[in-house]
């Protein structure tokens, strides 16, 4: 059973980057049956996608975010990353790393338990 | 981007009730339509995929039926463990959007 683990900073200056890391267990990055994703959720609120990446390095970002996200993958380390830059108090949220299984069919199929960041000076 | 709009935003039944949750999109997404769970504190996970396929482990009561633009949740003889809230999700295109929820809670 694949497992999702986020890490990063729980607290991350108005301004800065916001960086986490997504290490994934019992399967691999690598597979071309899923994409790698990243949605968020501001506390009470809803979700939102910020996008994914392939293993190839191919990504596709939600433009809500006007070109503040960068997402990678490392293979080497079985891991996958974010980055949004400009942090604002609107990008408090809880953010998941998520499989997106994109063959037959397309729904995140696996979620990380989720980490809370907050922008905060 | 395709909006995805869920009716009720909240709804209050009774363990045994039968919960319907309606959710539409802003055009037409075929049967790329899948619906998570999401209880307080938890990630979301999937209950139904394409519409109306089961993911594995899930209850039969839970069932989807729809395609093009509107679709629904079924919830047959609700349960304790069933009340949290639900999402519906587009996965005919990127970016990738979500209904707002339905907050399914006890009466």
């Amino acid at each position: 059973q694949v497992q999702l683990q986020e890490s990063g900073p729980g607290l991350v200056k108005p301004s800065d980057t916001l960086s986490l890391t997504c290490t994934v267990s019992g399967g691999s990055v690598n597979s071309g049956y899923y994409y790698w994703s990243w949605i968020r959720q501001p506390p009470g609120k809803g979700l939102e996608w910020i996008g994914y990446v392939y293993y190839t390095g191919y990504t596709d970002y939600n433009p809500s975010f006007k070109g503040r996200v960068t997402m990678s993958v490392d293979s080497s380390k079985n891991q996958f990353s974010l980055k949004l830059s400009s942090a604002t108090a609107a990008d408090t949220a809880v953010y998941y790393c998520v499989r997106d299984y994109s063959e037959l069919y397309r729904y995140f199929d696996q979620w990380g338990l989720g980490t809370l960041v907050t922008v905060s000076s | 981007d395709i909006q995805m709009t869920q009716s009720p935003s909240s709804l209050s039944a009774s363990v045994g009730d039968t919960v319907t949750i309606t959710c539409r999109a802003s055009q037409f997404i075929s049967r790329y339509l899948n619906w998570y769970q999401q209880k307080p504190g938890q990630a979301p996970k999937v209950l139904i995929y394409d519409a109306s396929n089961s993911q594995s482990g899930v209850p039969s009561r839970f069932s989807g039926s729809g395609s093009g633009t509107d679709f629904t949740l079924t919830i047959s003889t609700l349960q304790p463990e069933d009340f949290a809230t639900y999402y519906c999700q587009q996965s005919h295109s990127t970016p990738r959007t979500f209904g707002q929820g339905t907050k399914v809670e006890i009466k």
